[in-house]
């Protein structure tokens, strides 16, 4: 079946503008993470969906940074004022119920903040 | 001290030779190992899952975890030019905390 869909693949913005990423998860999963992997660093958490249950939010650099999920399915990261710092490959992951299950990341959305 | 270590490499070996990757790791709370394999330009995918010490094979790979040292290793046999890609290790308590601490990778390049 499908796997993890995001979009758009590459995004180049400028800084201060707002940028908009998205995240389809496979049919069925119902817990979605978003990381942010930077040139030479390690995946970042960014925030967890799990279900109806509220967000854990803990991994977001700051109050510039958002993410709401639709429907339990579909998910928009949202980057306001982007800085030059954000730019960085943005991978969604998705899993079937309660961690440790294995997650499956999509390609990653490239970001490049000029 | 990050609370993950992994060599980025590069790490370049010729086809067939045995590879050797590995993590080390400050947090003793971590129970759940795993090692992702990232082609360029891709997502991660997981290769090897782990829970608690011990060793696991799957095919020409096997993940070795060793709680008391704070190491984990991941061995390739019989090395292959598809096995290019940079290897990532991760890492969570598990339970009610669910978020995986990943290493920075090592970027390993098989030669045929």
């Amino acid at each position: 079946g499908a796997g993890v869909s995001q979009s758009p693949s590459n995004k180049v913005t400028e800084k201060g503008k707002d940028v908009e990423l998205r995240c389809d998860p496979i049919s069925g999963h119902t817990a979605l993470y978003w990381y942010r992997q930077s040139l030479g660093q390690g995946l970042e958490f960014l925030i967890y969906f799990q279900g109806n249950s509220a967000p854990d939010k803990s991994g977001l650099p700051s109050d510039r940074f958002s993410a709401e999920r639709t429907g339990g399915s579909v998910s928009t990261l949202t980057i306001q004022r982007t800085q030059q710092e954000d730019s960085a490959v943005y991978l969604c992951a998705s899993s079937f119920g309660e961690p440790p299950e294995t997650q499956y990341f999509g390609p990653g959305t490239r970001l490049l903040v000029l | 001290q990050k609370e993950v270590e992994q060599d980025p490499g590069p790490l370049s070996v010729p086809e067939g030779a045995i590879v050797s990757l590995n993590c080390t790791y400050s947090n003793s709370a971590f129970q759940y190992f795993m090692w992702y394999r990232q082609y360029s330009r891709k997502g991660p995918e997981l290769l090897m899952y782990t829970y608690s010490s011990g060793n696991k094979e799957d095919g020409r790979f096997t993940a070795q975890v060793d709680k008391s040292s704070k190491y984990i290793s991941l061995f390739i046999r019989d090395s292959q030019p598809s096995d290019s890609a940079t290897y990532l290790c991760a890492m969570s308590p598990g339970g009610s905390n669910y978020k995986l601490t990943f290493g920075k990778g090592t970027l390993l390049t098989v030669n045929p």
